[in-house]
């Protein structure tokens, strides 16, 4: 079965900083799809990134970037230059190899941006 | 271009009692997911529909059941309230076929939030 394990319940970070969100996962499938979700306080799931287990680089999406270490299975989310709005709660998730609507997430972290 | 509409967005029930929640999925999309998210942690997948049909299911008893619609939108009914439903319902939407690799990102709603007392 697959599983989703983020370590940090919460963060913090100073505006205009980078800030890294770890990001562990266990799964015995070959092809599998990561991703990051944003959650505001508003309750909806914002799609930030998506990283294809058979992607050789790291996916990219404006200030989000994904750290992905196959080896080691970890698929850490690193945002650059952090402003205010991106307070709010950061879910990892994955897809199994049959399915791309079944998405496994983990616990979350809590973001908080400090002025 | 409307995202994903969820209705209704806060509901109060008794224990026992049976509730739908109702959601219209982004334009263009054909598929409809439902996830169930519990205070403080992260969402779970409850069950899935494509063409009107049910096609994939998480660890949900029978009293969750769902229904698909044939302009694509979908309501979530749970019979036999538990206080431990007490959630956020989230539905997200997405296009294609419903298995094998991804090919597009789900769109989720703002959710319902269902308080069972």
């Amino acid at each position: 079965a697959q599983k989703i394990t983020q370590t940090q319940p919460g963060m913090f970070v100073q505006e205009k900083e980078a800030v890294t969100l770890d990001c562990t996962y266990d799964t015995s499938d070959q092809s599998y799809g990561l991703f990051w979700y944003k959650q505001p306080s508003s309750g909806e799931m914002i799609f930030l990134i998506y990283q294809g287990s058979y992607d050789e680089q790291n996916a990219t999406e404006g200030r989000y970037s994904l750290n992905f270490q196959k080896a080691r299975k970890s698929a850490n989310l690193v945002i650059s230059a952090s402003q205010l709005g991106d307070s709010a709660m950061y879910f990892c998730a994955m897809t199994p190899e049959d399915s791309s609507y079944k998405l496994i997430f983990g616990s979350g972290t809590r973001l908080l941006v400090r002025p | 271009d409307a995202g994903v509409t969820q209705s209704p967005t806060h509901l109060i029930k008794t224990r026992g009692q049976q509730v739908t929640l109702r959601c219209s999925p982004k334009s263009g999309h054909d598929t409809v997911s439902w996830y169930q998210q519990a205070l403080g942690q992260g969402p779970q997948f409850i069950f899935q529909y494509y063409e009107e049909e049910e096609r994939q299911r998480g660890n949900f008893p029978d009293r969750f059941s769902g229904h698909q619609f044939p302009n694509y939108s979908s309501e979530l009914n749970v019979n036999a309230l538990l206080l431990g439903d007490s959630a956020l319902y989230l539905c997200a939407s997405s296009s294609g076929t419903p298995n094998g690799p991804y090919n597009s990102p789900l769109h989720f709603g703002n959710g319902t939030r269902l308080t069972v007392t």
